[in-house]
């Protein structure tokens, strides 16, 4: 399989530990985004990278949140003193950066739940 | 910026019927148009998109959709439904004229097709 695989599928947290997330992208894709899902919303927007360079972060990314991607491949999300709000799916996906509009593809998410 | 409305927290219809998921958007620029679907436990597929040129956009698994300019919206369409079409759909946008790659999704159309 060549997709967007994401690592662990769930995680169970007590609140105040931290958690880390990884996204492992399509390989050819150069672009690698950051979204959180809630029950009955889409995808919001947190934080993308191009290469190893992060591009845009949302104002959703407090500063309890990090994301690295150190070598221009893979990437982690991490949260630190989670709190319950952060009980949510973690989406990763990637995409081209040759061109403006390529779609995204998107990863089957971490789900979180904060105890 | 950008926003996506999916007036219609759920659709129903019957197997073999056609189906109409609505999408309607607001951007400053041009605007480029996604579709995405959501199964149980899955991240999202890419289902089709609109970027410039003809008004009828054809993409995965019988799927189109029509994209109006006058009335701003992109309503996903196919000629007869089945009951694995039953899903979570997803309309995105995201501003052509420049700026984020980011695009906006709406809260999504659960849509539920009946034997």
């Amino acid at each position: 399989d060549t997709g967007v695989s994401q690592n662990p599928r769930h995680k169970i947290t007590k609140r105040g530990q931290n958690v880390t997330f990884r996204c492992d992208p399509i390989s050819e894709h150069n672009r690698l985004y950051w979204y959180r899902q809630t029950l009955g919303q889409g995808p919001e927007f947190l934080t993308y990278f191009q290469n190893e360079a992060q591009l845009e972060k949302s104002r959703l990314l407090s500063d309890r949140f990090s994301a690295e991607r150190p070598k221009g491949s893979f990437s982690t999300l991490e949260i630190q003193r989670t709190e319950q709000g952060d009980s949510a799916m973690y989406l990763c996906a990637s995409s081209f950066a040759s061109g403006i509009y390529n779609e995204q593809f998107f990863g089957p998410g971490t789900r979180l739940t904060v105890l | 910026a950008q926003s996506v409305a999916q007036p219609e927290d759920q659709v129903n219809v019957a197997e073999g019927n056609p189906l109409t998921v609505k999408c309607t958007y607001s951007v400053s620029g041009n605007p480029y148009l996604f579709w995405y679907v959501q199964y149980p436990n899955r991240g999202l597929q890419f289902l089709l998109k609109y970027i410039t040129g003809d008004n009828l956009v054809k993409g995965s698994y019988g799927f189109e959709a029509e994209f109006n300019k006058s009335q701003t919206s992109f309503h996903l369409k196919k000629p007869s439904a089945l009951v694995s079409d039953s899903a979570l759909y997803f309309c995105a946008v995201r501003d052509g004229g420049g700026g984020s790659y980011i695009p906006t999704f709406g809260r999504g159309t659960s849509l539920i097709v009946h034997p």
